[in-house]
């Protein structure tokens, strides 16, 4: 069985810029969710995805945006960066038919200059 | 909205020796779910061990016991026979039930550090 995969590990990008973070679910799930943690924090969620459609929102703004494609992968874009944007961004998956329990992958530290 | 409260920024235990890590939580739903993660200097965060809201039974995976105190909204994490790898840090969660929406919410996180 495969888990939770993210892509990239590691990332550096500059005040204003564009990025796009990746997640592959794990074997069997429907549901992804996306977390923000800051350094010494506890993560906040973003949003989730099932089937395709966005399925609950954090406290985040408009410029956080993504998707979900039909393999159920997911995508993380985040607009106009900005310096507090500097954290792990943790997907997790899950799956409505067994025990929805949330399985994370390994994140992406985005560093934001 | 749903809070979690972890009041020990900081923890530390004697290898083979047992720990256990506090949490509370507010919230006026009766149906919910509790976790236990643990994140290692490696990031990636890993579950220990998930309790429902409506089973009595306080749940236990191996050296992992909670104290599921419904009426206190409280969640206690037993590490027993610490071990080195046991050193991470540990978040409790939260999650509504009945819904099919899973949002997790969660602590701000406690520091273990296991002394050999």
């Amino acid at each position: 069985e495969t888990g939770v995969t993210q892509s990239p590990t590691h990332l550096i990008k500059t005040r204003g810029q564009q990025v796009t973070l990746r997640c592959s679910s794990q074997s069997g799930h429907n549901t992804v969710s996306w977390y923000q943690q800051a350094l010494g924090q506890g993560p906040q969620f973003i949003f989730q995805y099932y089937r395709e459609e966005e399925n609950g929102r954090g406290n985040f703004p408009p410029r956080f945006s993504g998707l979900q494609f039909p393999n159920y992968s997911s995508e993380l874009n985040v607009n106009a960066l900005e310096l507090d944007d500097s954290a792990l961004y943790l997907c997790a998956s899950s799956s409505r038919a067994i025990t929805d329990t949330q399985y994370f992958g390994p994140g992406t530290r985005l560093t934001v200059l | 909205a749903q809070t979690v409260t972890q009041s020990q920024p900081e923890m530390s235990v004697q290898e083979a020796e047992t720990v256990t890590l506090s949490c509370t939580y507010d919230t006026s739903e009766s149906d919910y779910y509790l976790f236990w993660y643990k994140q290692p200097p490696s990031r990636q965060m890993i579950l220990v061990i998930r309790q429902e809201a409506y089973k009595q039974q306080n749940a236990t995976e191996n050296r992992f016991s909670v104290n599921f105190q419904k009426a206190a909204k409280s969640f206690s994490l037993k590490i027993s026979d610490s071990q080195l790898g046991d050193a991470a840090m540990y978040f409790c969660a939260y999650r509504r039930g009945g819904t099919s929406y899973g949002k997790l919410t969660f602590g701000q996180g406690t520091i273990l550090t296991v002394h050999p």
